[in-house]
Order: C-alpha cells, then structure tokens, then sequence
C-alpha cells in the first residue's frame, strides 16, 4: 500500500467551478500535510500546508484534514485556466501521485 | 532570488552509459534535496543533504547510483550504469534548514531519457 494516495485524474471543469481534490494517507506519523502545484515541465511549488486537523484558507484555496479518517482534501474556488496543473499531496518528503487538473474556459 | 538551478534541462543515452546531473541551491539554503519523478508518478526522495553531510540515502540504489554535495553548496548525482528504468525527471530541491514544515523550493529538473 503506498502511503499516500490520490486519484491520477485528469479532472476536467469549467472555469469558474468549485474544485475538489482529495488524498488519504496511510502513516499515523505524518503530521504535516502539503500540497503542492506542479506545471508541465516545471518543478512542484509549495501551495498550503497545515499540520491540524480541520481547515486553513488560503485565497482560492482551502486545504482540509481529517486525521481521524486519514483524509486530505484540497478545495479551489473560482477556478481559472491557470490552475490547470498537476496537485501533488502528501508530507514534506513524500508525495501521492499526483491529480492533474484541467479547467477550460 | 534565484531559485534552484539544474543542469542539464535534457539528456539522452543509451542503457549502460553513464550520466551526472548537477544542482545549484537557493544561496543560504543548507538541506538539498534529490528526487526521482518517473512519468504520471510523484516525486521520490533519493537523498537528502545537511550541508555536506547525507541525513537520509534509504531509498538511494547505491549500485548505480552516487550522489555528492562539495563544500555544502553545488552537488552532482550520477547514474552509472543506466537502465531502461532510470528514464525520469531528476528534481533538485533545497530548503533552509531539514525541518518538517520548512518550505522546500524545486528546480526544474532534468528529464532523462535512457533508450
């Protein structure tokens, strides 16, 4: 069993939509949890992290924890054609596959 | 601030060749890191530097591959020979200091192809 999972996607929506996109975790000692944005060919860049459970907002973004459940959720609103990307989640060191995301306008 | 810098963008070679990547950090930052993205997976952490030091190689294979941070700032990894399965994007990245919540900043990274 890996120790995070996401689906791969691709997740298609129009713009403007509220995205949801969602991991569980596996390891009981993860206590931070990240998620990241990675673009075609570029490296991934830190977006939110949070270490408790419940929600911390960000802009557009609000990042949920469910330690109960082992479960992460990451919420776009207003979504634009810029965040079409790949959101990578997981602790400091290890990341879920990944979910591709594409919103057209 | 410049950020991470990587070199080359882009390699190609053929299985048994040998092959180096380099990494330039953020200036100041002592943790580097180095992970492997095979294609539609996340990152895998390879290596991990304090300064000179390696805290973590667990998931390094060291038969092919080597990996060194000279006086604490630029560092190279090696594949030597490549597989067919090596074929993946090499990330640097590099962080202030090892810390669980400290803000790890990626280059661009190399993508190797191994034909």
């Amino acid at each position: 069993q890996k120790e995070v999972e996401q689906d791969p996607g691709p997740l298609s929506v129009p713009e403007g939509a509220i995205v949801s996109l969602n991991c569980t975790y596996s390891n009981s000692a993860f206590q931070y949890f990240m998620w990241y944005r990675q673009y075609s060919r570029k490296g991934p860049e830190l977006l939110m992290y949070t270490y408790s459970s419940g929600n911390k907002e960000d802009g557009r973004f609000t990042a949920q924890v469910d330690k109960s459940s082992k479960y992460i959720s990451l919420f776009i609103r207003d979504s634009q054609p810029s965040d079409s990307a790949t959101y990578l989640c997981g602790d400091k060191l290890i990341f879920g596959t990944g979910t591709r995301l594409q919103v057209f306008p | 601030e410049a950020g991470v810098a990587q070199s080359p963008r882009y390699k190609i070679i053929e299985k048994r060749q040998s092959v180096a990547f380099w990494c330039n950090p953020i200036s100041g930052h002592a943790t580097l890191y180095w992970y492997q993205q095979i294609l539609g997976q996340g990152p895998k952490l390879l290596i991990q530097f304090q300064n000179n030091g390696v805290v973590d190689d667990s998931q390094l294979p060291k038969d092919r591959f080597s990996a060194e941070r000279l006086k604490g700032v630029d560092s190279t990894l090696k594949i030597q020979p490549a597989k067919l399965e090596d074929s993946a994007v090499y990330l640097c990245a590099s962080s202030l200091d090892p810390g669980r919540t400290d803000t790890q900043y990626f280059g661009p990274g190399t993508r190797l192809t191994v034909l």
